[in-house]
């Protein structure tokens, strides 16, 4: 999983509570995303973030916030209007996009959030 | 719109046979193609990707993957294929002509390689 971390391995959440995820790397990376996997669906992107003290809005940002206060880290928050929250978490990170080349992102190894 | 479809939920193959993954793709611009392997509980690791030149590319483990343009496809294969192979497999194409890096994913293909 390369030199990218996330805590906790697992997490769970009662409804109506807030949550965030981390996500650290030691890549030197400037680009960070986050995305969410459910079963048969691949991995669907939440937020992005290209440089510090900027991000943006993937295709599901509803129900989540983030910031980007430092180039290493990108903590995700599920907030309590994220109504179906239960789902696997990855972080990824990536040197950014120059000219012609176009960088594989590296993944962490996975947040597995549970509502009870 | 930018898509990708990995049309076999689950590929099963003998090991020691050749095996293929497939992946087709929708894009405006130059594809830039990747595939991803993902062990269970774990995140994603990069295979290979196509950006521009040879349509064949090599990638980790013995992987490769074939770009055809007129058939818009990039399907991942390897001549051999060993138990610990079986994993889930992702194709993912850039999001149009974007310089942001973000990745549309297919929705994975199951690999099962039996003894």
């Amino acid at each position: 999983d390369g030199g990218i971390t996330q805590s906790p391995k697992y997490l769970f959440r009662k409804e109506g509570q807030n949550v965030t995820l981390s996500c650290e790397q030691n890549l030197n990376h400037d680009a960070m995303y986050w995305y969410r996997q459910d079963p048969g669906q691949g991995l669907r992107l939440i937020y992005y973030s290209q440089i510090v003290n900027d991000f943006q809005k993937g295709d599901i940002a509803e129900g989540y916030s983030v910031s980007r206060e430092k180039k290493e880290s990108f903590p995700l928050t599920v907030t309590s209007a994220q109504k179906n929250p239960t789902a696997f978490y990855l972080c990824a990170s990536s040197f950014p996009v120059s000219g012609n080349r176009y960088n594989e992102q590296f993944f962490g190894p996975g947040t597995r959030l549970t509502v009870l | 719109a930018q898509s990708v479809a990995q049309p076999e939920d689950q590929v099963n193959v003998a090991e020691g046979n050749p095996l293929t993954v497939k992946c087709t793709y929708s894009v405006s611009g130059n594809p830039y193609l990747f595939w991803y392997v993902q062990y269970p509980n774990r995140g994603l690791q990069f295979l290979l990707k196509y950006i521009t030149g040879d349509n064949l590319v090599k990638g980790s483990y013995g992987f490769e993957a074939e770009f055809n343009k007129s058939q818009t496809s990039f399907h991942l294969k390897k001549p051999s294929a060993l138990v610990s192979d079986s994993a889930l497999y992702f194709c993912a194409v850039r999001a149009g002509s974007s310089n942001t890096g973000k990745l549309i994913f297919g929705q994975g293909t199951t690999l099962q390689v039996k003894p």
